[in-house]
């Protein structure tokens, strides 16, 4: 199957900084990507779908100026989140899928803990 | 997208075949079914796929009934280390994921 990576794969920031989270298709290129967030002991849910060359689409109560989300090339998209506080402190994870295919991968995600 | 409904927790003991149900009642007809597991601290790893006929891969089966309102994945000789969280989600044109809680599944040994 097509290989999706991320990083960092862990991060721990102060309070009132900003970290940036790449996600990575390896072997195919991905027009859309989708990054989401799941909290302990809880499902994943959708934060935004990630277009290449387009302004990112956010989920209803998806803060999209602290969540910047970039998709600049067919293989990379980045998501910001700016002026991290304790309660962004989640499980972040991107997937994508291949041109043509449904199919979505998902990277290995990228846990923040911001204090 | 459909909405699905998984129980919330199975056991299955290590070498015996491990299988899912997963009920899918308002399932459209352009709308594919998809598994896909997560284990402790990780992504989510696809499994399988299908719209009407049964599939099989390296990883598993897809048992989808007549009417589509349903689906059973099988794993055939479940390991340790297939204990994960199983979804089941009908995915349209949208693409977008929609996950709900799963089955935990836990193989013993």
């Amino acid at each position: 199957g097509a290989v999706v990576s991320q990083h960092p794969s862990w991060v721990i920031c102060k309070s009132g900084t900003s970290v940036k989270i790449e996600c990575r298709s390896l072997d195919f290129q991905a027009t859309t990507m989708f990054w989401y967030r799941q909290f302990p002991k809880q499902s994943l849910m959708l934060m935004a779908t990630s277009n290449e060359g387009s302004k990112a689409t956010y989920e209803q109560g998806v803060e999209k100026d602290k969540f910047l989300i970039n998709h600049a090339s067919l293989t990379l998209s980045t998501l910001t989140v700016t002026s991290a506080h304790p309660e962004d402190s989640s499980f972040y994870i991107c997937s994508a899928h291949d041109r043509g295919e449904e199919t979505q991968y998902f990277g290995p995600g990228t846990r923040l803990l911001v204090l | 997208d459909a909405k699905t409904t998984q129980p919330p927790s199975m056991d299955c003991a290590e070498g015996r075949a491990a299988n899912l149900p997963c009920n899918h009642s308002t399932i459209s007809g352009n709308e594919y079914v998809y598994w896909y597991r997560q284990i402790h601290s990780q992504g989510p790893q696809y499994i399988i796929h299908g719209l009407k006929n049964n599939e099989t891969n390296e990883m598993a089966s897809l048992i989808i009934t007549e009417d589509r309102k349903s689906s059973t994945l099988i794993l055939p000789h479940a390991t340790l280390r297939d204990t994960a969280v199983y979804y089941c989600i009908a995915i349209g044109s949208a693409r977008q994921l929609t996950f709900g809680s799963g089955t935990q599944l836990t193989v013993l040994p």
